[in-house]
């Protein structure tokens, strides 16, 4: 099963441009990059999937290097209301693997 | 259009009793997950059920028991809770499971159930 690998926290300023990145050395040939969102006393929300290089949509952008062993995701001048938890996940139901696995994510602190 | 929904919100068991949790969702999808998450930790899969009647174990199944009553409600019995049990509960659902030309496709959270076993 591919195994991910964050920050467990990153701090940021209103504004600014934040970048989280996920290790993922044994994703596999059909492993697809997701990224959720989770703010406290809520469940996670999907913001953005990929394969490989480069998807944008309108909260985010993730960047995956040719060799699939990480991903970034990008968050655009971040707001206070961006201050959540950020979780990586590799894989599928009904792929190459079988789970879909939740690490413990990065916790992201916007300050004004 | 409520998404999924899930009952109760709180709850607070003794060891040894047991409960069912309730989740529905209304947006036709085939699949359905159970997660919970402990303090500090990421979301761990319980079972899911890919389609209705059918149910697979995930990482962590046991203690657990799930039943896909129909093609909205899925739900999670603990027939003996143990204080270990003591989590956050977290249904999602799914239009499919699997692999489809532009990824995975996206699940959707429920609010959770907060469950406590004393």
């Amino acid at each position: 099963l591919a195994k991910t690998t964050q920050p467990i926290s990153m701090d940021s300023y209103e504004g600014q441009e934040v970048n989280i990145t996920c290790s993922h050395n044994n994703i596999a040939t059909n492993d697809y990059i997701t990224w959720y969102q989770q703010f406290p006393s809520q469940g996670p929300r999907f913001i953005i999937q990929g394969y490989k290089t480069k998807v944008t949509n309108e909260v985010a952008s993730l960047f995956i290097p040719a060799d699939r062993k990480s991903s970034t995701l990008s968050l655009p001048r971040v707001s206070l209301s961006d201050t959540a938890v950020y979780y990586c996940l590799v894989g599928g139901y009904g792929g190459a693997t079988n789970k879909l696995i939740f690490g413990t994510g990065t916790l992201l602190a916007v300050q004004p | 259009n409520a998404g999924v929904t899930q009952t109760p919100k709180f709850q607070v068991l003794k060891t040894g009793q047991s409960m069912t949790l309730q989740c529905a969702q209304d947006m036709n999808h085939n699949s359905m997950y159970w997660y919970r998450q402990d303090p500090g930790m990421g979301l761990r899969l319980i079972y899911y059920s890919a389609s209705e009647g059918t149910t697979d174990k995930g990482e962590v199944p046991n203690g657990y028991n799930v039943s896909r009553l129909n093609k909205r409600e899925f739900s999670l019995r603990l027939e003996s809770a143990a204080p270990s049990q003591t989590s956050v509960y977290f249904c999602a659902s799914s239009e499919r499971t699997g692999l489809l030309a532009g990824g995975y496709y996206e699940q959707y959270f429920g609010p959770g159930t907060r469950l406590t076993v004393t």
